[in-house]
């Protein structure tokens, strides 16, 4: 099982939209989770840290959920600025020198 | 400004070359790392180091050499045993949980 999965989409909506990202990890011993954004051929950029049930940034709400091992972003109020991969990031343990393990992402398309 | 500097941005390699990727940082980190990236994939790790003078395999390093001689600097060399280079490859730092990354290197095969 991968380490960390996510539904690769991809996801089209209109401006205005709500749309929501989801997450599953397999280490249950992780405390920290990420959402980077990724735009096309750019790096990867932290958009939120979820540290514990939930954190909140104006129109993203990202919410962990411990015992299903899920993690959720949500953006309201979609922009065309918000097209852009999200990817969704556990942190590794010792064996791999702490790296973070990255989900493959998900394609978020906003349209006009 | 503090940040993760890779060099060149774009890059390509004939068969059968060794080429070299250039990753310096003005962090002050001491946890550096090399990923892959393929289309329509994830972050794969290629190596780590978490301290000058020592470094580490990751899940893909084979065909790929590292070295950590300063703490400024991880440079990354695709040797001519990876038999498909051509990627996108980011270096990244890290500082607790957060990750900083390069702005990547196009790696393509010629």
């Amino acid at each position: 099982r991968k380490e960390v999965e996510q539904d690769p989409g991809p996801f089209n909506v209109p401006e205005g939209a709500t749309v929501a990202f989801n997450c599953t990890y397999s280490n249950s011993a992780s405390q920290s989770f990420f959402w980077y954004r990724q735009d096309c051929r750019k790096e990867p950029k932290l958009l939120m840290s979820v540290y514990s049930s939930g954190n909140e940034d104006g129109r993203f709400t990202a919410q962990l959920n411990r015992a299903s091992q899920y993690i959720s972003l949500l953006i309201r109020d979609s922009k065309l600025s918000d097209s852009a991969t999200y990817l969704c990031v556990a942190p590794g343990g010792p064996n791999s020198g702490y790296a973070l393990n990255f989900g493959k992402g998900t394609s978020l398309l906003v349209t006009p | 400004d503090g940040g993760i500097t890779q060099s060149p941005k774009y890059l390509f390699r004939k068969e059968g070359q060794n080429v070299t990727l250039s990753c310096e940082q003005n962090l002050n980190h001491d946890a550096m790392y090399w990923y892959r990236q393929d289309p329509g994939q994830g972050l794969r790790l290629i190596y780590y180091s978490q301290i000058v003078n020592d470094f580490q395999k990751g899940d893909i390093a084979e065909g790929y050499s590292v070295s950590r001689e300063k703490k400024e600097s991880f440079p990354l060399t695709v040797t001519s045993a990876q038999k498909n280079p051509t990627a996108f490859y980011l270096c990244a730092s890290l500082k607790g949980p957060e990750a900083f990354f390069g702005q990547g290197t196009r790696l393509t095969v010629v």
